[in-house]
């Protein structure tokens, strides 16, 4: 699986978006970018995943470089709850989920 | 709602106890996992099985077993316990690839502290 890059804090405030930003540049033609968030004290729960479209869902967007080297989430209105750390995968969609590997990740504090 | 359980969220043991870790998920999904995650060192992929019976060793299976009976149970065991095995655990579950969404699932977490 292709290695990521994430800077490792961000802080947002309460209410605005939250871009997170994260590079992948020795992805393959067959890897999907996949998006989770780990809440202190929790499991890691899944977001959005893409393959090269940008993407939506109730929880957040994730817009997807045309070269598909980086990828950014997108949290459109960032509450307190939104606190976590944010893992950004890359795996091939015939690669086990479970075998994925996550890396430090971005802790995203959101300030009232 | 779809579940992953791990039986406890904190637990305390002794050096050299033998412990079991219990994961049960609702979902009838053919793979399990079992991570530790520590400061510094994200998660790490201790064991994972991908039907009854079978198992399959990860990046850090020294210390561990698991066994799985059953589809929706997966146990670590810890055969004789050490600080150093101290550590936040988590499990998991997926569908297998290929078959819709394979994101995976995961439990809440047991914190596991060896004294």
């Amino acid at each position: 699986d292709a290695k990521t890059t994430q800077p490792p804090s961000m802080d947002c405030a309460e209410g605005r978006a939250a871009n997170l930003p994260c590079n992948h540049s020795t992805i393959s033609g067959n890897e999907y970018v996949y998006w989770y968030r780990q809440i202190h004290s929790q499991g890691p729960q899944y977001i959005i995943h893409g393959l090269k479209n940008n993407e939506t869902n109730e929880m957040a967007s994730l817009i997807i470089t045309e070269d598909r080297k980086s990828s950014t989430l997108i949290l459109p209105h960032a509450t307190l709850r939104d606190t976590a750390v944010y893992y950004c995968i890359v795996r091939d969609y015939n690669t086990n989920a479970g075998k994925s590997t996550f890396g430090d990740g971005t802790t995203l504090t959101v300030k009232p | 709602d779809v579940k992953v359980t791990q039986s406890s969220r904190y637990l305390v043991k002794r050096t050299g106890e033998k412990v079991f870790l219990e994961c049960v998920q609702d979902m009838d999904h053919e793979n399990m996992f079992w991570y530790r995650q520590d400061p510094g060192l994200g998660l790490r992929l201790i064991y994972f099985s991908y039907d009854v019976k079978m198992k399959e060793k990860g990046d850090i299976p020294e210390g561990y077993s698991v066994s799985r009976e059953k589809k929706e149970r997966f146990s670590l065991i810890l055969e004789s316990a050490s600080t150093n095995q101290t550590s936040m655990y988590l499990c998991a579950s997926s569908p297998v690839p290929g078959q819709g969404n394979t994101e995976a699932f995961f439990g809440q977490g047991t914190r596991l502290t060896v004294v």
